[in-house]
């Protein structure tokens, strides 16, 4: 079965310029999850969907973040303007919905961000 | 808020030596507790869960048992092994909103030495 997967794999910018991450989830996975890791710090929860729709952006700078998962299946987080408290790992992970207490989620390698 | 604190590291073992990672938890409700593992250059990878109170989780020589009197979900292994190095990341799910959001420690490094 293949895990979940992430693009690109690392990724150094500038301040104030935008970037992309993508994730594609484990098929047949309802949820998706986006985390930010700080180094040093346990994942963050930025935003979670339920096949396209959002369940819990509350932690999301929605100022500067976005995300979307159009077809219910790959998602796409992006990052404008990038600042440098935004460098960090963002980890995509999956999971069916309803059943977390028995699979847990199953996560990406993550997108290691540094912002210079 | 519900909050997950785990012991500072890193904490640095020789071979077959006894673990522990202390991990306490506050939260409002039932939730269940895990702990996740993350080999270096890897993923998170869920090591074991509980999901009620005096549940024991287990896996790959691992244990941990939901106490609910003490608010504590403690990393254990009797004997390990340097393939054990990783960061270690204790977690419960906010079950009260039904989300399946997981909320985690701030991570635990073992270094294990041969």
């Amino acid at each position: 079965e293949a895990g979940v997967a992430q693009s690109p794999r690392y990724k150094i910018i500038e301040k104030r310029q935008s970037v992309a991450f993508w994730c594609n989830p484990i098929s047949g996975h309802a949820t998706l999850y986006w985390y930010q890791q700080i180094l040093g710090q346990g994942p963050k929860l930025l935003i979670q969907f339920q096949n396209n729709g959002v369940v819990d952006d509350s932690q999301l700078p929605k100022d500067r973040f976005s995300a979307e998962r159009l077809k219910g299946v790959d998602s796409t987080l992006k990052i404008q303007p990038a600042k440098l408290e935004d460098s960090a790992v963002y980890l995509c992970a999956s999971s069916f919905p309803g059943v977390l207490a028995v699979t847990g989620q199953y996560f990406g390698p993550g997108t290691r961000l540094t912002v210079t | 808020g519900n909050s997950v604190t785990q012991m500072e590291g890193p904490v640095t073992l020789s071979e077959e030596a006894f673990l522990t990672i202390n991990c306490t938890y506050t939260a409002t409700g039932y939730p269940s507790l895990f702990w996740y593992v993350q080999y270096p250059g890897e993923g998170l990878q869920l090591l074991l869960k509980a999901t009620k109170a005096d549940d024991k989780g287990s896996n790959k020589g691992f244990e941990a048992t939901y106490r609910k009197e003490t608010t504590s979900f403690h990393l254990e292994k009797g004997s390990v092994q340097v393939s054990d190095s990783a960061v270690y990341f204790c977690a419960l799910s906010d079950d009260s909103s039904n989300t399946g959001k997981l909320i985690f420690g701030q991570g635990t490094t073992l270094q294990v030495k041969p």
